[in-house]
């Protein structure tokens, strides 16, 4: 059984559109996360979200909209894609907001073109 | 902020070379310190981590790693590498309740 699932694993989209990424684990964590890894392999924080409630929001641009239904799902949806939002985005979760390793989706590599 | 410093870029050893890399992170107080390894096309897996105690601790596939609290630091280290070590490596550190930062990443290329 996949622990933390991210659907879809590819997504190619043209600049301007919007679309969602969506994000579950079956862990029984409380709280999940967006990471964003550029083509440098760089990973950046996006998200953190705590019991459904949101914890931190870096230094995101607001056409990037956290949405969780329950604590099991947190999705991710962007509006207005352009180029620079090409990366590839993991979905995470731990068991507690601090000191817990976190547990990774597969990513969804996006493609803007 | 915390951050973390990855020192290699691109490692590159022959199978069977020891391997050693550095991680060193800013941070005043508390931390749990974690590497992780994303194989190609993959995503992290946790390799190990530091809470307290032993600061030399063991994790899988044979890799170690050693928090130097004075150094701010916490290498990670391998005997002997094989082909399937193949990776990108991150140290993340996370302290109080700050979210888990990652390093840049040491990509970690092993030839026969």
């Amino acid at each position: 059984d996949t622990a933390v699932s991210q659907t879809p694993k590819y997504l190619v989209t043209q600049m301007g559109n919007d679309k969602s990424i969506k994000c579950e684990q079956n862990l029984g964590h409380d709280t999940m996360y967006w990471y964003k890894q550029d083509s440098k392999k760089f990973l950046k924080i996006m998200f953190s979200y705590n019991n459904k409630e949101l914890i931190i929001n870096e230094t995101v641009p607001n056409r990037f909209s956290p949405k969780s239904p329950d604590k099991a799902h947190l999705n991710l949806h962007i509006n207005s894609l352009e180029l620079g939002d090409s990366a590839v985005y993991f979905c995470a979760s731990s068991e507690v907001h601090s000191g817990s390793p976190l547990h990774f989706g597969n990513g969804t590599r996006l493609t803007v073109t | 902020a915390q951050s973390v410093s990855q020192h290699n870029h691109h490692v590159i050893l022959s199978e069977a070379a020891s391997l050693e890399l550095g991680c060193n992170y800013s941070y005043g107080g508390t931390v749990n310190l974690f590497w992780y390894v994303q194989y190609p096309g993959q995503h992290l897996q946790l390799l190990l981590k530091y809470f307290s105690g032993d600061p030399l601790v063991k994790g899988i596939k044979g890799f170690e790693a050693e928090f130097i609290k004075s150094k701010f630091s916490f290498n990670l280290r391998k005997p002997s590498v094989q082909w399937s070590d193949t990776a990108e490596y991150f140290c993340a550190v996370m302290g109080g309740n700050t979210p888990l930062v990652f390093g840049k990443g040491t990509r970690l290329s092993v030839i026969a």
